[in-house]
Protein backbone atom coordinates (compact mmCIF):
# COMPACT_ATOMS: atom_id res chain seq x y z
CA UNK A 1 0.00 0.00 0.00
CA UNK A 2 1.36 3.72 -0.89
CA UNK A 3 -0.91 5.53 1.46
CA UNK A 4 -3.11 6.81 -1.18
CA UNK A 5 -6.61 5.57 -1.67
CA UNK A 6 -8.68 5.91 -4.06
CA UNK A 7 -12.07 5.33 -4.86
CA UNK A 8 -14.24 3.48 -6.99
CA UNK A 9 -11.76 0.83 -7.99
CA UNK A 10 -14.49 0.79 -11.03
CA UNK A 11 -16.88 2.93 -12.53
CA UNK A 12 -19.55 2.42 -15.61
CA UNK A 13 -21.41 5.16 -16.25
CA UNK A 14 -23.52 6.35 -19.23
CA UNK A 15 -22.74 9.57 -20.90
CA UNK A 16 -25.58 11.80 -19.69
CA UNK A 17 -24.37 10.57 -15.43
CA UNK A 18 -22.47 12.83 -12.96
CA UNK A 19 -19.89 10.67 -11.01
CA UNK A 20 -17.40 11.83 -8.80
CA UNK A 21 -13.71 9.79 -8.38
CA UNK A 22 -12.36 10.09 -4.69
CA UNK A 23 -8.80 10.16 -3.66
CA UNK A 24 -7.11 10.87 -0.11
CA UNK A 25 -3.72 10.14 1.59
CA UNK A 26 -3.01 10.92 4.94
CA UNK A 27 1.30 11.09 4.63
CA UNK A 28 1.32 14.76 4.93
CA UNK A 29 1.92 15.46 1.20
CA UNK A 30 1.30 18.75 0.30
CA UNK A 31 0.50 18.50 -3.76
CA UNK A 32 -2.03 16.08 -5.11
CA UNK A 33 -1.80 15.05 -9.12
CA UNK A 34 -4.48 13.36 -11.57
CA UNK A 35 -3.43 11.52 -14.29
CA UNK A 36 -5.25 9.76 -17.11
CA UNK A 37 -3.82 6.73 -18.19
CA UNK A 38 -5.56 5.08 -21.72
CA UNK A 39 -3.82 1.87 -23.00
CA UNK A 40 -0.40 1.56 -24.42
CA UNK A 41 -0.22 5.80 -24.40
CA UNK A 42 1.64 7.71 -21.37
CA UNK A 43 0.31 9.23 -18.88
CA UNK A 44 -1.12 12.28 -19.40
CA UNK A 45 -1.39 14.65 -16.09
CA UNK A 46 -4.50 16.89 -15.89
CA UNK A 47 -4.79 18.37 -12.73
CA UNK A 48 -2.09 19.66 -9.75
CA UNK A 49 -3.05 20.79 -6.82
CA UNK A 50 -0.36 22.27 -4.30
CA UNK A 51 -1.30 23.35 -0.96
CA UNK A 52 -4.94 23.32 -2.15
CA UNK A 53 -4.26 25.69 -4.82
CA UNK A 54 -4.57 23.80 -8.42
CA UNK A 55 -1.17 25.04 -10.24
CA UNK A 56 -2.07 23.92 -13.17
CA UNK A 57 -4.67 22.89 -15.45
CA UNK A 58 -4.13 21.21 -18.85
CA UNK A 59 -6.44 22.14 -21.52
CA UNK A 60 -8.45 19.36 -19.84
CA UNK A 61 -12.37 19.33 -21.62
CA UNK A 62 -14.83 21.12 -19.01
CA UNK A 63 -16.34 18.01 -18.46
CA UNK A 64 -13.87 17.22 -15.41
CA UNK A 65 -13.73 18.91 -12.68
CA UNK A 66 -11.28 19.02 -9.77
CA UNK A 67 -12.19 19.76 -6.27
CA UNK A 68 -9.52 19.78 -3.33
CA UNK A 69 -10.97 20.61 -0.05
CA UNK A 70 -8.08 20.75 1.81
CA UNK A 71 -4.89 19.12 1.65
CA UNK A 72 -5.66 15.18 2.19
CA UNK A 73 -8.58 14.53 -0.38
CA UNK A 74 -8.86 15.58 -3.98
CA UNK A 75 -11.93 14.27 -6.08
CA UNK A 76 -12.24 14.64 -9.77
CA UNK A 77 -15.97 15.02 -10.81
CA UNK A 78 -17.58 14.07 -13.80
CA UNK A 79 -20.06 14.97 -16.13
CA UNK A 80 -21.44 14.54 -19.47
CA UNK A 81 -18.39 12.37 -20.39
CA UNK A 82 -17.96 10.39 -23.87
CA UNK A 83 -16.45 7.03 -24.98
CA UNK A 84 -13.07 8.17 -25.22
CA UNK A 85 -13.00 9.17 -21.97
CA UNK A 86 -12.57 5.60 -20.92
CA UNK A 87 -9.14 5.07 -19.02
CA UNK A 88 -7.94 4.07 -15.63
CA UNK A 89 -7.63 7.49 -13.75
CA UNK A 90 -4.81 7.32 -11.54
CA UNK A 91 -4.46 10.21 -8.61
CA UNK A 92 -0.51 10.76 -7.14
CA UNK A 93 0.64 12.58 -4.24
CA UNK A 94 4.30 14.14 -2.93
CA UNK A 95 5.86 16.42 0.00
CA UNK A 96 7.05 18.31 -1.87
CA UNK A 97 10.22 20.42 -0.66
CA UNK A 98 12.66 18.68 -1.88
CA UNK A 99 11.13 15.03 -1.12
CA UNK A 100 10.04 14.82 -4.89
CA UNK A 101 9.08 10.58 -4.73
CA UNK A 102 5.55 10.33 -6.44
CA UNK A 103 3.52 7.98 -4.68
CA UNK A 104 0.19 6.80 -6.42
CA UNK A 105 -3.23 4.92 -5.74
CA UNK A 106 -4.11 2.04 -7.40
CA UNK A 107 -6.73 4.39 -10.10
CA UNK A 108 -10.20 3.99 -10.89
CA UNK A 109 -10.74 1.95 -13.93
CA UNK A 110 -13.83 4.11 -15.95
CA UNK A 111 -16.07 2.72 -18.91
CA UNK A 112 -17.60 5.26 -20.80
CA UNK A 113 -20.92 3.47 -22.50
CA UNK B 1 8.08 20.22 -24.52
CA UNK B 2 9.74 17.64 -23.01
CA UNK B 3 9.09 14.24 -24.90
CA UNK B 4 10.11 10.75 -23.01
CA UNK B 5 10.65 7.32 -25.51
CA UNK B 6 11.21 4.25 -23.96
CA UNK B 7 12.75 1.38 -26.30
CA UNK B 8 11.55 -0.91 -26.51
CA UNK B 9 7.88 -1.33 -25.97
CA UNK B 10 7.54 -5.02 -24.78
CA UNK B 11 10.64 -7.93 -23.97
CA UNK B 12 10.37 -10.95 -23.13
CA UNK B 13 13.30 -12.87 -21.15
CA UNK B 14 13.87 -16.53 -19.22
CA UNK B 15 14.31 -16.40 -16.04
CA UNK B 16 17.62 -15.46 -14.52
CA UNK B 17 18.55 -13.34 -17.60
CA UNK B 18 19.70 -9.98 -16.08
CA UNK B 19 17.43 -7.00 -18.10
CA UNK B 20 18.66 -3.45 -19.52
CA UNK B 21 15.68 -1.32 -19.99
CA UNK B 22 16.13 2.22 -21.83
CA UNK B 23 14.61 5.61 -21.54
CA UNK B 24 15.55 8.40 -23.32
CA UNK B 25 14.12 12.05 -23.08
CA UNK B 26 14.69 15.61 -25.05
CA UNK B 27 14.91 18.36 -22.84
CA UNK B 28 18.11 18.03 -20.50
CA UNK B 29 16.91 20.41 -18.13
CA UNK B 30 16.01 18.15 -15.60
CA UNK B 31 15.30 18.08 -11.72
CA UNK B 32 15.09 14.37 -11.57
CA UNK B 33 14.15 11.25 -13.13
CA UNK B 34 12.26 8.06 -11.19
CA UNK B 35 11.31 4.69 -12.48
CA UNK B 36 8.19 3.12 -11.48
CA UNK B 37 6.32 -0.45 -12.00
CA UNK B 38 2.74 -1.13 -12.69
CA UNK B 39 1.40 -4.43 -12.95
CA UNK B 40 -1.85 -4.83 -14.87
CA UNK B 41 -5.01 -2.25 -14.01
CA UNK B 42 -3.31 -0.94 -11.02
CA UNK B 43 -1.27 2.15 -9.90
CA UNK B 44 2.76 2.78 -10.22
CA UNK B 45 5.08 1.99 -7.58
CA UNK B 46 8.13 4.08 -6.82
CA UNK B 47 11.50 2.46 -7.49
CA UNK B 48 14.21 4.50 -7.54
CA UNK B 49 14.49 8.47 -8.04
CA UNK B 50 17.82 9.48 -8.98
CA UNK B 51 18.38 13.14 -8.40
CA UNK B 52 20.17 15.72 -11.67
CA UNK B 53 23.17 15.87 -9.70
CA UNK B 54 23.37 11.83 -9.44
CA UNK B 55 24.93 9.48 -11.58
CA UNK B 56 22.89 5.94 -10.54
CA UNK B 57 20.44 5.03 -7.62
CA UNK B 58 20.64 0.83 -5.90
CA UNK B 59 18.19 -0.49 -4.50
CA UNK B 60 18.22 -4.26 -4.43
CA UNK B 61 18.50 -5.94 -7.74
CA UNK B 62 17.79 -2.67 -9.37
CA UNK B 63 20.46 -0.45 -10.60
CA UNK B 64 19.24 3.25 -12.47
CA UNK B 65 21.55 5.61 -14.13
CA UNK B 66 21.55 8.75 -15.58
CA UNK B 67 23.13 10.50 -18.16
CA UNK B 68 21.33 13.78 -18.24
CA UNK B 69 23.50 15.28 -21.23
CA UNK B 70 22.84 12.60 -23.47
CA UNK B 71 19.20 12.15 -22.32
CA UNK B 72 19.13 8.80 -21.21
CA UNK B 73 18.54 6.72 -18.31
CA UNK B 74 19.12 2.73 -18.05
CA UNK B 75 17.62 0.63 -15.57
CA UNK B 76 19.09 -2.55 -14.85
CA UNK B 77 17.70 -5.44 -13.15
CA UNK B 78 19.69 -8.55 -12.35
CA UNK B 79 18.69 -12.06 -12.36
CA UNK B 80 15.63 -11.75 -13.22
CA UNK B 81 12.23 -13.23 -11.55
CA UNK B 82 9.05 -14.14 -12.80
CA UNK B 83 7.85 -11.46 -10.13
CA UNK B 84 9.59 -8.97 -11.99
CA UNK B 85 7.02 -9.62 -14.93
CA UNK B 86 5.31 -5.89 -14.88
CA UNK B 87 5.38 -2.29 -16.95
CA UNK B 88 7.95 -0.12 -16.29
CA UNK B 89 7.71 3.49 -17.04
CA UNK B 90 10.40 6.53 -16.49
CA UNK B 91 9.14 9.59 -15.41
CA UNK B 92 11.51 13.70 -15.48
CA UNK B 93 10.84 15.38 -13.63
CA UNK B 94 11.46 19.70 -14.65
CA UNK B 95 10.82 21.11 -11.11
CA UNK B 96 7.77 22.65 -12.47
CA UNK B 97 4.84 19.70 -11.25
CA UNK B 98 4.71 18.42 -14.57
CA UNK B 99 6.40 15.08 -14.80
CA UNK B 100 6.48 13.87 -18.18
CA UNK B 101 6.34 10.21 -18.54
CA UNK B 102 7.43 7.70 -21.02
CA UNK B 103 4.95 5.11 -22.57
CA UNK B 104 6.82 2.03 -20.67
CA UNK B 105 8.74 -1.55 -21.28
CA UNK B 106 6.39 -4.23 -20.49
CA UNK B 107 8.69 -6.97 -19.18
CA UNK B 108 7.53 -10.89 -19.28
CA UNK B 109 10.40 -13.11 -16.93
CA UNK B 110 9.36 -16.99 -18.73
CA UNK B 111 9.69 -19.36 -15.66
Amino acid sequence: ETGVTQTPRHLVMGMTNKKSLKCEQHLGHNAMYWYKQSAKKPLELMFVYSLEERVENNSVPSRFSPECPNSSHLFLHLHTLQPEDSALYLCASRKGGGDEKLFFGSGTQLSVL
Amino acid sequence: KQEVTQIPAALSVPEGENLVLNCSFTDSAIYNLQWFRQDPGKGLTSLLLIQSSQREQTSGRLNASLDKSSGRSTLYIAASQPGDSATYLCAVDPNDYKLSFGAGTTVTVRA
